[in-house]
């Protein structure tokens, strides 16, 4: 079971837009539409901003959204706000009956 | 607002077994709508999935923690529980119990968590 693979950091000012990419495979965010992200503030617990791709929970701001093509699940952030400075986490449900995580991205508000 | 709190010891030993409890504010866990699950964040490291749980009792397991890794679950008492067995330095994690969607292919939508607990090995 490897991770998911998303990039290390990404960086954007203020009122930018950035995606981040989470690379999977076949088994795992190609083959459903399971993907999960999540925005993790250090001391704090994850917070579900994404599920089932592009779906937002209650309460979640309309600045991020989510897609998918194939084997790669992409969570966009308009209009970046300082508050948005955190670490991003996507999951998914796998042909294992498993769950994986990506490696996380840290998301730097300049 | 549904509320987790996990409960256990902050230290353990290397080669013993680290055991927490999560225990859920209402009674969600006995009517069946959710799975559970427990997921670790090693220092400096990304989070990492451990393991799911049905009211039921049906398990789901991290391949690589599957040989030392029990998940069990009381619900008259809305806990569900995680041993770790023959721990190492490795183990050492801040520790969240969180709640899943409905489904097994949802097991991995983690909409309420806990706030954490580091255990040291």
């Amino acid at each position: 079971q490897s991770a998911l693979t998303q990039p290390a950091s990404v960086s954007g000012s203020p009122g930018q837009s950035i995606t981040i990419s989470c690379t999977g495979t076949s088994g795992d965010v190609g083959g459903y539409n399971y993907v999960s992200w999540y925005q993790h503030h250090p001391g704090k617990a994850p917070k579900l901003i994404i599920y089932d791709v592009s779906n937002r929970p209650s309460g979640v701001s309309t600045r991020f959204s989510g897609s998918k093509s194939g084997t790669v699940a992409s969570l966009t952030i308009s209009g970046l706000q300082a508050e948005d400075e955190a670490d991003y986490y996507c999951n998914s449900y796998t042909s294992d009956f498993t769950v994986v995580f990506g490696g996380g991205t840290k998301l730097t508000v300049l | 607002q549904l509320q987790l709190q996990e409960s256990g010891p902050g230290l353990v030993k290397p080669s013993e077994t680290l055991s927490l409890t999560c225990t859920v504010s209402d009674d969600s866990i006995s009517t069946g709508a959710y799975y559970w699950g427990w997921i670790r964040q090693p220092p400096g490291k990304g989070l990492e999935w451990i393991g799911n749980i049905y009211y039921t009792g049906s398990t789901y397991y991290n391949p690589s923690l599957k040989s030392r890794l029990t998940i069990s679950v009381d619900t008259s008492k809305n806990q569900f529980f995680l041993r770790l067995s023959s721990v190492t330095a490795a183990d050492t994690a801040i520790y969240y119990c969180a709640r899943g969607g409905g489904y097994f292919t949802t097991m991995h939508t983690l909409e309420y968590w806990a706030q954490g607990t580091l255990v040291t090995v």
